[in-house]
């Protein structure tokens, strides 16, 4: 069964610095879609950045990147130049083919002014 | 593209009571997904539809739990003779089904089982 796994509780990162959060997953599946979705308080959830394993190229989305290391099952989310609006709860998520999306339990991200 | 949309937001009920939620899609999406979310973690996977064909359900989904998408429009999730462990976050989420695209989610509906 496939896994997702954010050991990260929480973090915090002053405004203007950069922070990464991790995620690793199991699968024995070769391809497959990597996801990061922000979840701020009390508001929905929207895709922040995805991540296709088929390209060995880290996709990008502005401020954020992400180092995905296929062979390590590792997926982290840099975030550079955080801003006050990046506080929310980051999810990690897998997903096979057009299935359902199977997440982590997330990282809580706190930013200082 | 208005969004995916639920109703209600939120909703608080006794236990043993009925309660139906109601998510409407992205317009052209084919699939609907909903999922659970309990506090401080992820969300779980609970069904999803292609069209108005229920094609997965997880053993997260008991006997009391029903979804339906009647017409493959919108959806309705109704849990029957609820219980305290159903408080949660009811998440729906759609998408075309192609595969590279992107689950977009609903708001939410908050349940508060008393």
């Amino acid at each position: 069964a496939q896994t997702v796994t954010q050991s990260q509780p929480e973090m915090s990162v002053q405004e203007a610095e950069t922070v990464t959060l991790s995620c690793t997953y199991d699968t024995s599946e070769s391809d497959y879609y990597l996801f990061w979705y922000k979840q701020p308080p009390s508001r929905q959830m929207i895709l922040v950045i995805r991540q296709e394993a088929y390209k060995q190229q880290n996709a990008t989305e502005n401020r954020f990147s992400v180092n995905f290391q296929k062979a390590a099952k590792s997926f982290s989310l840099k975030i550079s130049d955080s801003q006050l609006g990046d506080a929310a709860m980051y999810f990690c998520a897998y997903r096979y083919n057009t299935d359902k999306l199977i997440f982590g339990t997330g990282t809580r991200l706190q930013v200082f002014p | 593209d208005t969004g995916v949309s639920q109703n209600p937001r939120h909703k608080i009920t006794k236990r043993g009571q009925n309660v139906t939620f109601r998510c409407d899609p992205i317009s052209e999406h084919n699939r609907l997904y909903w999922y659970r979310q309990t506090l401080g973690q992820g969300p779980e996977f609970l069904t999803y539809f292609q069209n108005e064909a229920q094609l997965e359900k997880s053993r997260l989904l008991s006997d009391r739990f029903s979804a339906e998408r009647p017409k493959g429009s919108f959806s309705t999730l109704e849990i029957q003779r609820t219980e305290q462990g159903d408080s949660a976050m009811y998440l729906c989420a759609s998408s075309s089904g192609r595969m590279t695209d992107t689950q977009y989610f609903g708001p939410g509906t908050r349940l508060t089982v008393l």
